[in-house]
């Protein structure tokens, strides 16, 4: 069964800086991974999606990473700002079902 | 705009009531699906669908039940409404069949639902 695990959990900063948010997974056999953002009380939003085949994805100041060997996923969010303040989700999806697997989150709050 | 559509976004029931939730989608993805998310438990699939005229259960389906009449809608019944059912409740779609299914999911807004 497919666990997927976010570390930290919550995570504060200043505006500006540059920061990571991890994400493991136990099953490399996955068809891609996707990074969502959520918003209090709001639904999912996609920010990048990584096929199994690729090894990064960029999207403005937003670059994800994928290494199915060790079972691993980052998004690195540059510069960041107040706007980014949201819980991160990364899900993978493996499976005969195609099955989503999510971890439990990044909550992520970028002071001014 | 293309997109996954849920109604309604806000629901109470009280416990014993049913009702069901719907979810429609316009970008002709075969793959529909629902989850429900929860505090501390993250979310989890309740049950799926490939295309018209097939489902199936995912992790969590014990208390509902869904159809897949078309390829647009995928409505999600509650049959006997629990307190345990009170969480918010996503419906996703997605391509399925490869290359398609690599352009990954789109989720609607949510339906928040209170059981009492």
């Amino acid at each position: 069964k497919q666990e997927v695990t976010q570390i930290p959990a919550a995570l504060s900063v200043p505006e500006g800086e540059n920061l990571v948010l991890n994400c493991s997974f136990t099953d490399s056999a996955i068809y891609n991974l996707q990074w969502f953002r959520q918003d209090p009380g709001k639904g999912l939003t996609s920010l990048l999606l990584i096929q199994s085949s690729q090894r990064e994805q960029t999207s403005g100041r937003l670059n994800a990473s994928l290494d199915k060997s060790s079972g691993r996923s980052t998004l690195y969010i540059a510069a960041s700002q107040p706007g980014d303040s949201a819980t991160y989700l990364c899900a993978a999806d493996s499976g005969s079902a195609r099955q989503l697997t999510f971890g439990s989150g990044t909550q992520l709050t970028v002071l001014p | 705009n293309a997109g996954v559509t849920q109604t309604p976004k806000f629901q109470v029931l009280k416990t014993g009531q049913s009702m069901t939730l719907q979810c429609a989608q316009d970008m002709n993805h075969e793959y529909m699906s629902w989850y429900r998310q929860d505090p501390g438990m993250g979310l989890r699939l309740i049950h799926y669908s490939v295309g018209a005229g097939i489902t199936d259960q995912g992790e969590v389906p014990n208390g509902y039940n869904v159809s897949r009449s078309t390829t647009e809608d995928f409505p999600l019944r509650l049959l006997s409404a629990a307190p345990s059912q009170t969480s918010v409740y996503f419906c996703a779609s997605s391509y399925s069949r490869r290359p398609l299914f690599h352009y990954g999911y789109t989720f609607g807004s949510g339906t928040r639902l209170t059981v009492v």
